[in-house]
């Protein structure tokens, strides 16, 4: 089945470290997406990429690293310079980064101890 | 820049009861709408995108309209069930970005 694949669901980090998320899709999607969801507010967009090789800042980056080396993959890198990283985490997808369907992940939860 | 508000934040209802949820957005300069269900601790399920030249667009039991002109998109749940409870967000696509409202969280009681 065609979807969008993120692991670990659920993950809990010392103060400190590094962490990866990883989101896999078997699309064939060219635009791939990193969103941060909080209580109470609307989604934020974390990075994007449209093609290999090459993403873009979105609206909260500060703290967090992504890479595109495969069409495939875009994992997450939350660093300890992300102040405030517990969240849940959402990669999602689409064919392109024009008027096409978003399809989303499960996410990923993540809890700083 | 694009702000997207939804109303009600929560809403509870009886099986059985029609029901309508509003999304408006500030900007009719879009490209899409898109609705989304979100289940607690799961991610958001696609349902009706709706084109920027479209109306609505219909799913079985739901139905989306999109007015640009007024800056407002409805969905509509027809004959609701226990199982619709859930999170429904709407997003809106502008040249540059994708705008998410804060969704309303639905109660359908048996």
């Amino acid at each position: 089945d065609g979807g969008i694949t993120q692991s670990p669901k659920y993950l809990f980090r010392k103060e400190g470290q590094n962490v990866t998320l990883s989101c896999e899709q078997n699309l064939n999607h060219d635009a791939m997406y990193w969103y941060r969801q909080d209580p109470g507010q609307g989604l934020r967009l974390i990075y994007y990429s449209q093609i290999v090789n090459d993403f873009q800042k979105g609206d909260i980056a500060e703290g967090y690293s992504v890479s595109r080396e495969k069409k495939e993959s875009f994992p997450l890198t939350v660093t300890s310079a992300q102040k405030n990283p517990t969240a849940f985490y959402l990669c999602a997808s689409s064919i392109d980064q024009g008027a096409g369907e978003l399809f989303f992940g499960e996410g990923s939860r993540l809890t700083v101890l | 820049k694009q702000e997207v508000t939804q109303i009600p934040a929560a809403l509870s209802v009886p099986e059985g009861e029609n029901l309508v949820l509003n999304c408006s957005f500030t900007d009719s300069a879009i490209y899409n709408l898109q609705w989304f269900r979100q289940d607690p601790g799961k991610g958001l399920t696609s349902l009706l995108l709706i084109q920027s030249s479209q109306r609505e667009q219909t799913s079985g039991r739901l139905n989306a309209s999109l007015d640009k002109s007024s800056g407002r998109s409805t969905l509509y749940i027809a004959a609701s069930q226990p199982g619709d409870s859930a999170t429904y967000l709407c997003a809106v696509k502008g040249f540059q970005k994708l705008v998410f409202g804060t969704g309303t969280r639905l109660l359908v009681s048996p």
